[in-house]
């Protein structure tokens, strides 16, 4: 009965490292959503996952931003090349079926630092 | 584009006080609207949702919001606060039947006088 969970839960890197953090949805979940969330703010989208279909990749805020998924199992997103402006908390959150109808579950986030 | 204002950046009240939590949002539809309850060092949690229907929902922890269309807004209520109900609050919205994501708000901090 495992919720979602997110790996590594903190990470400090430098300015102008790539960094790689995982999720790991609910089994049989079939979208994937990915959120940004600076320190006192809301979330922010970046991208959603549905099945096999293309992904929607509207909310990523540059090209140094990239998400991976394979089938309807564990999701990476990539940030190359970082800067202290990605400094936040990045959220995970999967739901069974895709659309806003359907409820997210959230995992516990991975904390980026970039110094 | 849609987007979702939470007035209050922080609010404290004591233990035992009714509360009520402001969400304002600009969409031109009905969207579907969420609260979301972020406690320390857990992930968010769906508190209630509105989709159409009865403007009054219950949500679970005794909390409920109200829909209303004219005033574009979606408040959280609670009758009696818990110390334990100490925590970060998101409103957020969804276009109604179209698009994927969730817009949140900037959140509001309760803090809970004993």
């Amino acid at each position: 009965g495992a919720g979602v969970s997110q790996s590594p839960s903190n990470k400090v890197t430098e300015k102008g490292k790539d960094v790689e953090l995982r999720c790991d949805p609910i089994s049989g979940h079939t979208a994937l959503y990915w959120y940004r969330q600076r320190l006192g703010q809301g979330l922010e989208f970046l991208i959603y996952f549905q099945g096999n279909s293309a992904p929607d990749k509207s909310g990523l805020p540059s090209d140094r931003f990239s998400a991976e998924r394979t089938g309807e199992s564990v999701s990476t997103l990539t940030i190359q090349r970082t800067q202290q402006e990605d400094s936040a908390v990045y959220l995970c959150a999967s739901s069974l079926l895709g659309g806003p109808r359907n409820e997210q579950f959230f995992g516990p986030g991975t904390r980026l630092t970039v110094l | 584009a849609q987007s979702v204002t939470q007035p209050d950046i922080h609010i404290t009240v004591s233990e035992g006080a009714s509360l009520e939590l402001r969400c304002n949002y600009s969409y031109g539809a009905t969207p579907y609207l969420f609260w979301y309850v972020q406690s320390p060092g857990q992930g968010l949690q769906l508190l209630l949702k509105y989709f159409s229907g009865d403007t009054l929902v219950q949500g679970i922890k005794g909390f409920e919001a109200e829909f209303k269309r004219s005033q574009s807004s979606f408040n959280l209520r609670k009758p009696s606060v818990h110390w334990s109900d100490a925590a970060e609050y998101f409103c957020a919205v969804a276009p109604g039947n179209a698009g994927n994501m969730l817009t949140f708000g900037g959140g509001t901090r309760l803090m809970v006088k004993p």
